[in-house]
């Protein structure tokens, strides 16, 4: 997996929108961008991923630059409940390649 | 997505002693994966389950502290053996998605006095 750095922490109002950044400038051609969420006690929950285009599901945005080389989670109406440490993962999900490299990711909290 | 269910959820137990940890999936799978999350650390793989062969073991991890069994395409067990305080985390059971993505259990949080 390539490396991948991410802000320790980032703060966000209830009501406003969170973008968390990832750097992935060596990611290669074949590989994802994934994230992920760990609320405090809790099992880390997948919340969407991309290779190249933007990508928007119930849960959040997933803007890559065109160069790939970063990224941007966007959750767009933050809620209390969004509080977690948020995984930017460059992976190669080819055939049943699942292992994931953890990083440290970003703890955003959200406040009232 | 899959359900994931850990038992038990959290456990204290003695120094030199082994525990089991188990996980159901509510579907059959091919991989399942345990992770360990230390105090304030992110999480490491530990080992592939495999259904029918020996489970696949990372870098750091052997199978005589980390037995898994993994007798069908929904159950698999891992148990720590002979435990010190350095083995206390929490123990996570994973499952691969259609598109790469992985699920997690809740996690078992073990704690060793």
């Amino acid at each position: 997996d390539a490396k991948t750095t991410q802000p320790p922490s980032m703060d966000c109002a209830e009501g406003r929108a969170a973008n968390l950044p990832c750097n992935h400038s060596t990611i290669s051609g074949n590989e994802y961008v994934y994230w992920y969420r760990q609320i405090h006690s809790q099992g880390p929950q997948y919340i969407i991923h991309g290779l190249k285009n933007n990508e928007t599901n119930e849960m959040a945005s997933l803007i890559i630059t065109e160069d790939r080389k970063s990224s941007t989670l966007i959750l767009p109406h933050a809620t209390l409940r969004d509080t977690a440490v948020y995984y930017c993962i460059a992976h190669n999900s080819g055939g049943s390649n699942y292992k994931l490299t953890f990083g440290k990711g970003t703890l955003l909290t959200v406040n009232p | 997505s899959a359900v994931i269910s850990q038992k038990p959820s959290r456990d204290i137990c003695q120094r030199g002693t082994s525990l089991t940890i188990q996980c159901q999936v509510d579907s059959q799978v091919t991989m399942m994966f345990w992770y360990r999350q230390q105090p304030g650390q992110s999480l490491t793989l530990i080992a592939t389950a495999n259904q029918g062969s020996e489970a696949t073991y990372e870098s750091g991890f052997v199978i005589d502290k980390f037995p898994i069994s993994r007798p069908n395409l929904t159950f698999s067990t891992l148990t720590v053996s002979n435990m010190s305080p350095e083995d206390s985390s929490i123990y996570l059971c994973s499952v691969g998605g259609r598109t790469g993505e992985l699920f997690f259990g809740e996690g078992s949080r073990l704690t060793v006095l």
